[in-house]
């Protein structure tokens, strides 16, 4: 079955610094892929999304590039600020689906 | 506009209780999801409705949980009885079905704590 593999937290940064939290995917046919960002006591927000191969997704300075050819969508952001400290969800939902498949998330903690 | 908004937001029981968490999807949403996360297992897709009709039940746990979405603007998940490994934060979240791009939309979630 479909699924997602984000990588092992916690990550810890100072501000300013460069941010890549990687995911890779399985999927049949051709995956719709989500970022989802979740502050603390809060549900998960949008944070950007592709819906096809090499569309890149951007919001907030974050950036991600569904690459069909490594099955990956890893996130990225030039320069963290503290205000980005978060759990991260890297999702998708395959073509004839509703459901979003999860990765187990990836805690972002920025120092200042 | 108003979110997805979930009720209560925090609920604290002791084991045996019945347990009624309450969801009002976003206005226009068609299609409602229940979740539960917890640190173990991360985010779990209970069921899922669409026009009110729960298409997916299959991530329900066992018979003690049960949801209902009597019309498009109001949905309950009910724990009877409940036991504390049902302690975990659970989420609803909507979306407008008909193009597969379409993102939840998440409440904020009901974290229970089951004693």
């Amino acid at each position: 079955g479909d699924s997602v593999t984000q990588m092992e937290g916690p990550v810890t940064l100072s501000e300013e610094a460069f941010l890549t939290i990687n995911c890779t995917y399985t999927a049949t046919g051709y995956p719709s892929l989500f970022w989802y960002v979740q502050y603390p006591g809060e549900g998960l927000q949008l944070l950007l999304k592709a819906t096809k191969a090499d569309d890149k997704g951007s919001n907030k300075g974050f950036e991600a590039t569904y690459r069909k050819e490594t099955t990956s969508f890893h996130l990225e952001k030039g320069s963290v600020q503290v205000s980005d400290s978060a759990v991260y969800f890297c999702a998708l939902r395959d073509g004839s689906g509703y459901a979003l498949n999860f990765g187990k998330g990836t805690s972002l903690l920025v120092t200042p | 506009d108003a979110g997805v908004i979930q009720s209560p937001r925090h609920e604290v029981t002791e084991m045996g209780q019945e347990v009624t968490l309450r969801c009002k999807p976003i206005s226009g949403h068609n299609s409602l999801f229940w979740y539960r996360q917890t640190m173990m297992r991360g985010l779990e897709l209970l069921i899922y409705f669409n026009n009110n009709v729960p298409i997916d039940d299959s991530g329900m746990p066992e018979d003690r949980f049960s949801a209902k979405m009597p019309n498009a603007s109001f949905s309950t998940l009910k724990i009877q009885p409940s036991e504390p490994r049902d302690s975990a934060v659970y989420f609803c979240a909507s979306t407008k079905e008909g193009a597969r791009n379409q993102p939840q939309h998440f409440g904020d979630g009901t974290r229970l704590s089951i004693l």
